[in-house]
């Protein structure tokens, strides 16, 4: 039972163009949602997250959208540069709830291919 | 401010051997968890360690254990390795262990199983 969904395995967009990731999540449990980057044969790399107090953040060229009651949250980058093709992974915790537990559940990535 | 740092980074084993992989924390983090990576599965929670106590463990077989020391520091051991054991290894540290806190990722141990 997948409780995290990225249902593109891949996305092609253009230079200078906005990137929309999408993630699903089943599990009403989540309540704190990240989103990571990753290179073959590298760890991913930490981009940026929101609670479920909140339904937007933002950071640079990076904004996180989240509609609770859809179960459906989304990662905008804008605009998107060569340098951004990577693997893009979503990733859900039941951590507030939980009493700090820090598992995360992931999503099985969506490939972004930016090109010039 | 050094990242998560993880060895070794690459290595090879044979069916039925032994491999403990090791884990740094970012300084200061006291929460260090563990995941698997493969083609077929994605990324998969295996177990977390807050204070030398492992807090939560995710569904793999009890070949798979790990620890963390006094200082942070953790390892994780895979006893009787199998060819689906071949796979990348990472290990993860957030600061608090508190949940809702950022997790940062190292650069991973890959294992391949002979």
């Amino acid at each position: 039972d997948q409780q995290v969904k990225q249902n593109s395995p891949s996305l092609s967009v253009q230079e200078g163009r906005i990137s929309i990731l999408n993630c699903d999540y089943t599990n009403s449990m989540f309540d704190y949602f990240l989103w990571y980057k990753k290179y073959p044969a590298e760890g991913p790399t930490f981009l940026i997250s929101i609670s479920s107090i909140k339904d937007k953040n933002e950071d640079g060229r990076f904004t996180v959208f989240l509609n609770k009651s859809a179960k459906h949250l989304s990662l905008h980058i804008v605009p998107s540069q060569p340098g951004d093709s990577a693997v893009y992974f979503c990733a859900a915790s039941p951590s507030l709830t939980q009493g700090g537990s820090e598992k995360l559940v992931f999503g099985k990535g969506t490939k972004l291919t930016v090109n010039p | 401010k050094a990242g998560v740092t993880q060895t070794p980074r690459y290595l090879i084993k044979t069916r039925g051997q032994q491999v403990t992989l090791s884990c740094s924390p970012i300084s200061g983090h006291r929460s260090v968890s563990w995941y698997q990576q493969t083609p077929g599965q994605g990324l998969q929670f295996l177990f977390e360690y807050f204070s030398e106590t492992q807090r939560n463990k995710g569904n793999f077989p009890g070949r798979f254990s790990g620890r963390q020391f006094s200082n942070s520091r953790s390892e994780m051991n895979v006893s009787t390795l199998e060819l689906g054991d071949s796979a990348l290894y990472l290990c993860a540290s957030s600061p608090r262990g508190q949940g809702g806190n950022t997790i940062y990722f190292g650069e991973g141990s890959w294992l391949t199983v002979v």
